[in-house]
């Protein structure tokens, strides 16, 4: 069983839609979250990061974790066409420390989001 | 700031060729990651390096090396390609909770 799990969907909305992406772990030392949006043909850039339980809201983008329940999700709010991409979920377990950071990342599958017009 | 580059963009190799990924930041990060995206695999780590000097494995080694040359660079090192090593490979730097990735290498194994 992977550590991170994560829908690859497709999942394929009408402009304006609120979308829902979710990643469930099973690693409960995992405690920090983040969202990476992925263009076709470019690296992931990071669009979220948060570390507590509860919602992180940034524009139209709301992060929300459950650590209780190992659940983490990304909602975007009046999804646009160049909403279009892929979301990957990543987490770490080992904290940052000032300017250096040993944390690695592990990363779920990946959603691939369309937006259509 | 250029931020993370990758070269070369696209490399085509015949089995048993070897060849050398480079990567080079500008950040000024202690941090740095290579990784393989195949699909409905998502990005996994290969090696990183916490800081200049030090370099340690990842989920997918086999196959692989890296170097750190300084702090701006670090290489991936194919020694004898195999097919199941064709692959979209990013490297990454790392401050505080972000990382940074490069544009990534188009890498196909025949």
């Amino acid at each position: 069983q992977k550590e991170v799990e994560q829908d690859p969907g497709p999942l394929s909305v009408p402009e304006g839609a609120i979308v829902s992406l979710n990643c469930t772990y099973s690693n409960s030392a995992f405690q920090y979250f983040m969202w990476y949006r992925q263009y076709s043909r470019k690296g992931p850039e990071l669009l979220m990061y948060t570390y507590s339980s509860g919602n992180k809201e940034d524009g139209r983008f709301t992060a929300q974790v459950d650590k209780s329940s190992k659940y983490i999700s990304l909602f975007i709010r009046d999804s646009q066409p160049s909403d279009s991409a892929t979301y990957l979920c990543a987490m770490s377990a080992i904290p940052n420390a000032g300017g250096t950071s040993y944390g690695k990342l592990t990363f779920g599958q990946g959603t691939i989001l369309t937006v259509h017009p | 700031n250029a931020g993370v580059t990758q070269t070369p963009k696209f490399q085509v190799l015949k089995t048993g060729q070897s060849m050398t990924l480079q990567c080079a930041q500008d950040m000024n990060h202690n941090s740095m990651y290579w990784y393989r995206q195949d699909p409905g695999m998502g990005l996994r780590l290969i090696y990183y390096s916490a800081s200049e000097g030090t370099t340690d494995k990842g989920e997918v080694p086999n196959g692989y090396n890296v170097s750190r040359l300084n702090k701006r660079e670090f290489s991936l090192r194919l020694e004898s390609a195999a097919p199941s090593q064709t692959s979209v490979y990013f490297c990454a730097s790392k401050f505080g909770g972000e990382e940074f990735f490069g544009p990534g290498t188009r890498l196909t194994v025949l």
